[in-house]
C-alpha cells in the first residue's frame, strides 16, 4: 500500500506569486486534509476535502483554496503569497474520520 | 474556543527514567484527544488515542476531564523514544487542533 506523497518537497517563491502544492492520498483513503506548520509550531488545519468537495475549513483566508480529484488526490493553491505563508505544508489522508496519515510535507519559502 | 497547551517545548530524561509529557486542553464539547509523534527524518504519525485506551510502545495516556489533561507517560524511557510529540484535539472530520509540541530527548 502506498503512503501519502507530496510534491514538490521544497520550493521558493516571491511575494505576490501563486503556488500549487500536490498530494496523493494513501490507497483507499477518500478524505484529504491540509495543514500549515510554521517553524516551532504545531500543524494548523487549513481545510479538508471529501468526495471532491471542501467540507471543513480552518481560520485561513480565501486565497488558500484547494481541489480534490476523482482519484482522491488533492491540490492546495495559495494566491498572492505573503512572507508569513512560509511554512511546511502537510497533507494528510484518512478514511472518512479517523487516524490521519501524513505526507512528508512541502516546504515553502516566500522571499 | 478550543486550545491545546503543551507547556514544555523541550524535555530531557535519562534512559530508564520515567517520562511524562504534559498536555492540557480547553474545549466546550466532548473531547477526543490524540498523541502524534514525529521521529527524526520520519513523517508525523499517530501514537495513541484516548478512546482506544491502549498502550503503544509502552506509552499510555489517560484523559482527565476534571483537570482537562491528557498527559503522555512511560515508566522507563528508551533512547528510541527521542522524538517530537504533539498532543491533538479532534474537532470534526479530519480537523485536529494540535499543540505546539514537546521535543523529547532520552539521554543514554
Amino acid at each position: 500500500e502506498t503512503g501519502v506523497t507530496q510534491s514538490p518537497t521544497h520550493l521558493i517563491k516571491t511575494r505576490g506569486q501563486q503556488v500549487t502544492l500536490r498530494c496523493s492520498s494513501q490507497s483507499g483513503h477518500n478524505t484529504v486534509s491540509w495543514y500549515q506548520q510554521a517553524l516551532g509550531q504545531g500543524p494548523q488545519f487549513i481545510f479538508q476535502y471529501y468526495r471532491e468537495e471542501e467540507n471543513g475549513r480552518g481560520n485561513f483566508p480565501p486565497r488558500f483554496s484547494g481541489l480534490q480529484f476523482p482519484n482522491y488526490s488533492s491540490e492546495l493553491n495559495v494566491n498572492a503569497l505573503l512572507l508569513g505563508d512560509s511554512a511546511l505544508y502537510l497533507c494528510a489522508s484518512s478514511w472518512a474520520t479517523g487516524e490521519l496519515f501524513f505526507g512528508e510535507g512541502s516546504r515553502l519559502t516566500v522571499l | 474556543a478550543q486550545r491545546v497547551t503543551q507547556p514544555e517545548k523541550l524535555l530531557s530524561v535519562f534512559k530508564g527514567a520515567p517520562v511524562e509529557l504534559k498536555c492540557n486542553y480547553s474545549y466546550s464539547g466532548s473531547p477526543e484527544l490524540f498523541w502524534y509523534v514525529q521521529y527524526s527524518r520520519q513523517r508525523l504519525q499517530l501514537l495513541l488515542r484516548h478512546i482506544s485506551r491502549e498502550s503503544i510502545k509502552g506509552f499510555t495516556a489517560d484523559l482527565n476531564k476534571g483537570e482537562t489533561s491528557f498527559h503522555l507517560k512511560k515508566p522507563f524511557a528508551q533512547e528510541e523514544d527521542s522524538a517530537m510529540y504533539y498532543c491533538a484535539l479532534h474537532l470534526t472530520g479530519n480537523q485536529f487542533y494540535f499543540g505546539t509540541g514537546t521535543s523529547l530527548t532520552v539521554i543514554p
